[in-house]
């Protein structure tokens, strides 16, 4: 089945600081999201990006569908954006998203 | 509002019984997912359900069940035979389309064996 790889699995911030985190997918996917699940552990919504650019507030994503990786990008990084951050696939059999096992980001005042 | 209710928020279970959350989705999407989280792991697939009256089993599905009777509704039930229940169950409805396929997930059930 699809393997999902995310890193850092773990990054810390000064607040004010910008990030990068990165996905990396062993297959051909027909979708991608982002997710940040909060620390109450709803996951939130941030990017349905299988390919391209996108750009939300201090938050934007790049997906390289053809060289199986997607990054996101934090800029400006704030306490709020604390929690820990999921990359998932589609693709899979059973026509589910494949998670990978995220990056734990915390941001220090 | 449009979204996924899932309910209870948290839940306590004794050895030996069976539990029953509830996932409810007003969004219209045929199909439902339910997801297991266990502390600072990702989430793995017990059940799925992409049409009313069917269902499959996902990659860890023992001691679990589910059914799904109405589109909107898709109730996990926590067997006695699931000898490590205690995690952290996200439910999660996907938009199907041409070009599209994308997951909107519940609050989640944090569910505890005392």
């Amino acid at each position: 089945g699809i393997q999902v790889e995310q890193s850092p699995p773990d990054l810390i911030l000064q607040e004010g600081a910008n990030s990068t985190l990165r996905c990396n997918f062993s297959d051909s996917v027909n979708n991608l999201q982002w997710f940040h699940q909060n620390p109450w552990g709803q996951l939130i919504n941030l990017f349905y990006i299988p390919s391209g650019t996108k750009q939300n507030g201090r938050l934007s994503a790049t997906t390289v569908a053809t060289e199986r990786y997607s990054l996101l990008y934090i800029s400006s990084s704030q306490t709020t954006d604390s929690g820990v951050y999921f990359c998932a696939v589609g693709g899979g059999s059973q026509g589910n998203l494949i998670f990978g096992k995220g990056t734990k980001l915390s941001v220090k005042p | 509002d449009g979204g996924i209710t899932q309910s209870p928020k948290y839940l306590f279970r004794k050895e030996g019984q069976n539990v029953t959350l509830s996932c409810e989705q007003n969004l219209n999407h045929d199909a439902m997912y339910w997801y297991r989280q266990d502390p600072g792991q990702g989430l793995r697939l017990i059940y799925y359900s992409q049409i009313v009256n069917d269902f499959q089993k996902g990659d860890i599905a023992e001691g679990y069940s589910v059914s799904r009777e109405k589109k909107e509704s898709f109730p996990l039930t926590v067997t006695s035979a699931q000898k490590n229940p205690t995690a952290f169950y996200l439910c999660a409805s996907i938009r199907t389309g041409p070009l599209r396929t994308e997951a909107f997930f519940g609050q989640g059930t944090r569910l505890t064996v005392v």
